[in-house]
């Protein structure tokens, strides 16, 4: 059974960084591109990052772009998203996802909420 | 980018069919490959797959979800629906990056 757990959140001040994980199993993740996917509250879905199954590529959208990296580690089948510089406007639930064949996001994580106040 | 657009909220009955479209602001589709994805968000869960590249359904979905469209135009049916239904649905396209999601159609009992 494909399993994808996410930890690190929390509430953090405009400006900082927080660095996200997620624990992946049940499936050979070294074979996989994976992503991050959030939610802001009572919003809907915004694709964050993917990253290769190397880890040699990445890609983001421009609302992000320069301020997260996403990095894996296949030894430990572990995903990460560095949040640098956050903003009000990344308050979300992030979801740790398999980005399957480049197309669907085909499993996720329960979700992990980011909340960025003063 | 590609913005998908989907009616906020669908009324439906149960027992009844359900149909929620998305439409895209360009073509998703590639020669006869549809790169429209569908999923489904109960209250509280994570989004599951439901519909890969507009037709095909994923693995454990039931049979009375069905997806259909080309080019720009997508609709996702349930035929019949049930209360486990009651959820909101996204559509996703991997058309091109940035890969992006309908705003999302709410589905309620009418």
């Amino acid at each position: 059974e494909v399993q994808l757990v996410e930890s690190g959140g929390g509430l953090v001040q405009p400006g900082r960084s927080l660095k996200l994980s997620c624990a992946a199993s049940g499936f050979t993740f070294s074979n996989y591109y994976m992503a991050w996917v959030r939610q802001a509250p009572k919003k809907g879905l915004e694709w964050v990052a993917t990253i290769s199954t190397s880890g040699s590529r990445t890609y983001y959208p421009d609302s992000v772009k320069g301020r997260f990296t996403i990095s894996r580690d296949n030894a430990k089948s572990s995903l990460y998203l560095q949040m640098n510089s956050l903003k009000s406007e990344d308050t979300a639930t992030y979801y740790c996802a398999r980005h399957a064949h480049w197309e669907t996001f085909d499993y996720w994580g329960q979700g992990v909420m980011v909340t960025v106040s003063s | 980018d590609i913005v998908l657009t989907q009616s906020p909220v669908l009324a439906v009955s149960l027992g009844q069919r359900a149909t929620i479209s998305c439409r895209a602001s360009q073509s998703v589709s590639i020669s006869s490959i549809n790169l429209m994805h569908w999923y489904q968000q109960k209250p509280g869960q994570q989004p599951k797959l439901l519909i890969y590249r507009a037709s095909n359904l994923a693995s454990g979905i039931p049979a009375r979800f069905s997806g259909s469209g080309s080019g720009t135009d997508f609709t996702l049916t349930i035929d019949p629906v049930q209360a486990d239904d009651i959820a909101a649905y996204y559509c996703q396209q991997s058309r091109e990056s940035p890969w992006t999601f309908g705003g999302g159609t709410k589905l309620e009992l009418k």
